[in-house]
Protein backbone atom coordinates (compact mmCIF):
# COMPACT_ATOMS: atom_id res chain seq x y z
CA UNK A 1 0.00 0.00 0.00
CA UNK A 2 1.02 3.40 -0.67
CA UNK A 3 1.99 5.39 2.53
CA UNK A 4 1.05 9.29 2.26
CA UNK A 5 3.07 11.74 4.96
CA UNK A 6 1.83 14.82 6.05
CA UNK A 7 3.90 17.47 7.82
CA UNK A 8 3.58 19.56 9.92
CA UNK A 9 0.81 17.24 11.94
CA UNK A 10 0.36 20.81 13.89
CA UNK A 11 -0.18 24.11 12.42
CA UNK A 12 -0.34 27.26 14.26
CA UNK A 13 -0.87 30.35 11.38
CA UNK A 14 -1.98 34.11 12.58
CA UNK A 15 -4.79 35.10 10.40
CA UNK A 16 -3.46 37.02 7.77
CA UNK A 17 -0.91 34.83 7.03
CA UNK A 18 0.11 32.16 4.43
CA UNK A 19 0.06 28.49 5.40
CA UNK A 20 1.83 25.37 3.65
CA UNK A 21 0.82 21.58 4.30
CA UNK A 22 3.58 19.12 3.15
CA UNK A 23 2.51 15.66 1.88
CA UNK A 24 4.91 12.87 0.21
CA UNK A 25 3.77 9.46 -0.95
CA UNK A 26 6.09 6.26 -0.96
CA UNK A 27 5.81 6.02 -4.26
CA UNK A 28 4.85 8.11 -7.63
CA UNK A 29 1.28 9.37 -7.90
CA UNK A 30 1.98 9.82 -11.57
CA UNK A 31 -0.76 7.58 -13.71
CA UNK A 32 -0.03 5.93 -16.53
CA UNK A 33 -3.18 7.73 -17.67
CA UNK A 34 -0.95 10.79 -17.08
CA UNK A 35 -2.65 11.81 -14.45
CA UNK A 36 -1.64 12.58 -11.34
CA UNK A 37 -4.70 11.61 -8.64
CA UNK A 38 -3.73 13.20 -5.47
CA UNK A 39 -6.23 15.20 -3.71
CA UNK A 40 -6.53 17.34 -0.72
CA UNK A 41 -9.65 17.75 1.98
CA UNK A 42 -10.32 19.93 4.38
CA UNK A 43 -12.31 18.92 7.58
CA UNK A 44 -13.67 21.74 9.67
CA UNK A 45 -14.89 20.85 13.42
CA UNK A 46 -18.09 18.47 13.63
CA UNK A 47 -17.76 18.33 9.57
CA UNK A 48 -17.64 16.24 7.30
CA UNK A 49 -14.50 16.02 4.87
CA UNK A 50 -14.83 18.68 2.20
CA UNK A 51 -12.66 18.21 -1.55
CA UNK A 52 -10.64 21.03 -2.01
CA UNK A 53 -8.23 19.68 -4.37
CA UNK A 54 -8.19 17.45 -7.07
CA UNK A 55 -5.52 16.05 -9.29
CA UNK A 56 -2.66 18.22 -7.55
CA UNK A 57 -4.01 21.75 -8.68
CA UNK A 58 -7.76 21.61 -9.91
CA UNK A 59 -9.64 23.68 -7.25
CA UNK A 60 -12.92 21.95 -6.98
CA UNK A 61 -15.97 24.18 -7.09
CA UNK A 62 -16.76 27.01 -4.82
CA UNK A 63 -13.15 26.78 -3.16
CA UNK A 64 -11.48 30.31 -2.61
CA UNK A 65 -8.32 30.81 -4.88
CA UNK A 66 -6.34 31.38 -1.60
CA UNK A 67 -5.99 27.70 -2.13
CA UNK A 68 -3.48 26.05 -4.42
CA UNK A 69 -1.94 22.69 -4.83
CA UNK A 70 1.33 22.01 -6.48
CA UNK A 71 4.25 19.05 -6.92
CA UNK A 72 4.80 15.64 -8.58
CA UNK A 73 5.64 12.43 -8.65
CA UNK A 74 5.79 12.13 -4.60
CA UNK A 75 6.12 15.54 -3.18
CA UNK A 76 3.15 17.77 -2.84
CA UNK A 77 2.00 20.94 -1.17
CA UNK A 78 -1.10 22.86 -0.36
CA UNK A 79 -0.46 26.32 0.59
CA UNK A 80 -3.39 28.54 1.82
CA UNK A 81 -1.86 32.50 0.73
CA UNK A 82 -3.93 34.27 3.75
CA UNK A 83 -5.48 32.27 6.33
CA UNK A 84 -8.87 32.92 7.65
CA UNK A 85 -10.51 32.68 10.30
CA UNK A 86 -13.21 29.92 8.68
CA UNK A 87 -9.79 27.75 7.13
CA UNK A 88 -9.39 26.22 10.83
CA UNK A 89 -9.67 22.15 10.66
CA UNK A 90 -8.22 19.48 9.75
CA UNK A 91 -6.48 19.06 6.27
CA UNK A 92 -5.74 15.62 5.10
CA UNK A 93 -4.09 14.70 1.40
CA UNK A 94 -5.07 11.19 0.03
CA UNK A 95 -3.88 9.13 -3.48
CA UNK A 96 -5.81 7.64 -5.89
CA UNK A 97 -3.68 5.91 -8.52
CA UNK A 98 -2.57 3.18 -6.57
CA UNK A 99 -5.94 1.62 -5.67
CA UNK A 100 -7.11 -0.31 -4.09
CA UNK A 101 -6.66 1.05 -1.07
CA UNK A 102 -7.02 4.51 -1.27
CA UNK A 103 -4.82 6.14 1.23
CA UNK A 104 -4.72 9.18 3.84
CA UNK A 105 -2.16 11.31 4.87
CA UNK A 106 -2.38 11.17 8.77
CA UNK A 107 -3.99 14.94 8.87
CA UNK A 108 -2.43 18.40 9.84
CA UNK A 109 -4.31 20.77 11.93
CA UNK A 110 -4.30 24.02 11.10
CA UNK A 111 -5.04 26.51 13.87
CA UNK A 112 -5.12 29.87 14.47
CA UNK A 113 -2.32 31.59 16.76
CA UNK B 1 -27.53 19.40 -6.17
CA UNK B 2 -25.70 16.05 -4.94
CA UNK B 3 -26.49 14.56 -1.59
CA UNK B 4 -25.68 11.62 0.42
CA UNK B 5 -27.18 10.68 3.36
CA UNK B 6 -26.26 7.93 5.12
CA UNK B 7 -28.04 6.19 8.39
CA UNK B 8 -28.31 2.71 9.83
CA UNK B 9 -25.45 3.18 12.27
CA UNK B 10 -25.55 2.78 16.32
CA UNK B 11 -24.48 0.87 19.27
CA UNK B 12 -24.20 -2.40 18.81
CA UNK B 13 -22.80 -6.07 20.87
CA UNK B 14 -19.22 -7.21 19.66
CA UNK B 15 -19.50 -9.95 17.01
CA UNK B 16 -22.95 -8.83 16.06
CA UNK B 17 -24.25 -7.45 12.74
CA UNK B 18 -25.59 -3.85 10.98
CA UNK B 19 -26.35 -2.55 7.99
CA UNK B 20 -25.31 1.15 6.68
CA UNK B 21 -27.49 2.85 3.93
CA UNK B 22 -26.33 5.71 1.19
CA UNK B 23 -29.26 7.08 0.18
CA UNK B 24 -28.16 9.28 -2.96
CA UNK B 25 -29.90 11.94 -4.82
CA UNK B 26 -28.63 14.79 -7.21
CA UNK B 27 -27.00 13.00 -9.82
CA UNK B 28 -26.85 9.73 -12.10
CA UNK B 29 -26.34 7.69 -9.43
CA UNK B 30 -25.94 4.38 -11.02
CA UNK B 31 -22.75 5.93 -13.40
CA UNK B 32 -20.60 6.35 -10.15
CA UNK B 33 -17.98 4.51 -8.07
CA UNK B 34 -19.58 4.45 -4.44
CA UNK B 35 -16.86 4.14 -1.35
CA UNK B 36 -17.26 4.12 2.13
CA UNK B 37 -14.49 5.34 4.73
CA UNK B 38 -14.43 5.63 8.02
CA UNK B 39 -13.29 7.83 10.76
CA UNK B 40 -12.71 6.51 14.77
CA UNK B 41 -12.62 9.24 17.27
CA UNK B 42 -10.48 11.27 17.04
CA UNK B 43 -8.31 9.92 14.15
CA UNK B 44 -8.17 9.88 10.95
CA UNK B 45 -9.78 8.99 7.96
CA UNK B 46 -9.70 5.11 6.49
CA UNK B 47 -10.99 3.76 3.24
CA UNK B 48 -13.70 1.14 3.96
CA UNK B 49 -15.01 0.32 0.93
CA UNK B 50 -15.85 0.56 -3.08
CA UNK B 51 -18.57 -0.57 -5.89
CA UNK B 52 -17.69 0.17 -9.30
CA UNK B 53 -21.01 0.73 -11.48
CA UNK B 54 -23.22 -1.90 -13.00
CA UNK B 55 -21.63 -1.46 -16.07
CA UNK B 56 -18.20 -2.63 -15.08
CA UNK B 57 -19.85 -5.30 -13.14
CA UNK B 58 -20.59 -3.88 -9.69
CA UNK B 59 -17.22 -4.95 -9.19
CA UNK B 60 -15.61 -4.57 -5.10
CA UNK B 61 -12.77 -3.48 -3.16
CA UNK B 62 -11.92 -3.94 0.62
CA UNK B 63 -9.65 -2.85 2.74
CA UNK B 64 -7.59 -5.35 4.28
CA UNK B 65 -9.21 -4.39 8.23
CA UNK B 66 -12.62 -5.34 6.74
CA UNK B 67 -12.13 -8.24 4.24
CA UNK B 68 -14.14 -11.32 4.84
CA UNK B 69 -16.54 -9.21 6.98
CA UNK B 70 -18.03 -5.87 5.43
CA UNK B 71 -20.18 -6.55 2.12
CA UNK B 72 -20.89 -3.10 0.16
CA UNK B 73 -23.73 -2.74 -2.37
CA UNK B 74 -26.00 -0.84 -4.69
CA UNK B 75 -29.38 -0.81 -5.50
CA UNK B 76 -29.62 1.49 -8.47
CA UNK B 77 -33.38 1.33 -8.69
CA UNK B 78 -33.30 3.11 -5.29
CA UNK B 79 -30.29 4.91 -5.63
CA UNK B 80 -29.07 3.52 -2.52
CA UNK B 81 -25.61 1.78 -1.42
CA UNK B 82 -25.35 -0.74 1.66
CA UNK B 83 -22.58 -1.71 3.59
CA UNK B 84 -23.52 -4.71 5.42
CA UNK B 85 -21.11 -5.21 8.46
CA UNK B 86 -20.47 -8.60 10.47
CA UNK B 87 -18.30 -9.76 12.70
CA UNK B 88 -17.83 -5.99 14.31
CA UNK B 89 -15.12 -5.38 16.47
CA UNK B 90 -14.53 -2.66 18.98
CA UNK B 91 -11.78 -1.17 16.99
CA UNK B 92 -14.62 -0.87 13.74
CA UNK B 93 -16.18 2.15 16.42
CA UNK B 94 -16.38 5.18 13.84
CA UNK B 95 -18.08 7.55 11.91
CA UNK B 96 -18.74 6.24 8.51
CA UNK B 97 -19.40 8.46 5.54
CA UNK B 98 -19.88 7.04 2.25
CA UNK B 99 -18.34 9.12 -0.87
CA UNK B 100 -19.14 9.36 -4.65
CA UNK B 101 -16.24 8.94 -6.60
CA UNK B 102 -15.31 11.12 -9.20
CA UNK B 103 -13.07 13.52 -10.99
CA UNK B 104 -10.06 11.49 -9.79
CA UNK B 105 -11.63 10.78 -6.46
CA UNK B 106 -13.93 11.42 -3.41
CA UNK B 107 -15.79 14.29 -4.48
CA UNK B 108 -18.67 14.65 -2.21
CA UNK B 109 -19.36 13.40 1.08
CA UNK B 110 -22.29 12.34 3.42
CA UNK B 111 -22.55 13.93 6.72
CA UNK B 112 -21.84 10.25 8.29
CA UNK B 113 -23.27 7.62 10.69
CA UNK B 114 -21.83 7.07 13.83
CA UNK B 115 -21.60 3.21 14.44
CA UNK B 116 -20.04 2.06 17.91
CA UNK B 117 -19.07 -1.59 18.87
CA UNK B 118 -19.24 -1.99 22.49
CA UNK B 119 -20.70 -4.81 25.26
Amino acid sequence: DVVMTQSPLSLPVTLGQPASISCRSSQSLASSDGNTYLNWFQQRPGQSPRRLIYKVSNRDSGVPDRFSGSGSGTDFTLKISTVEAEDVGVYYCMQGTHWPPYTFGQGTRLEIK
Amino acid sequence: EVQLVESGGGLVQPGRSLRLSCTASGFNFGHYIMNWVRQAPGKGLEWVALIRSNSYGGTTEYAASVKGRFTISRDDSKNIAYLQMNGLKTEDTAVYYCSRDADGNLDYWGQGTLVTVSS
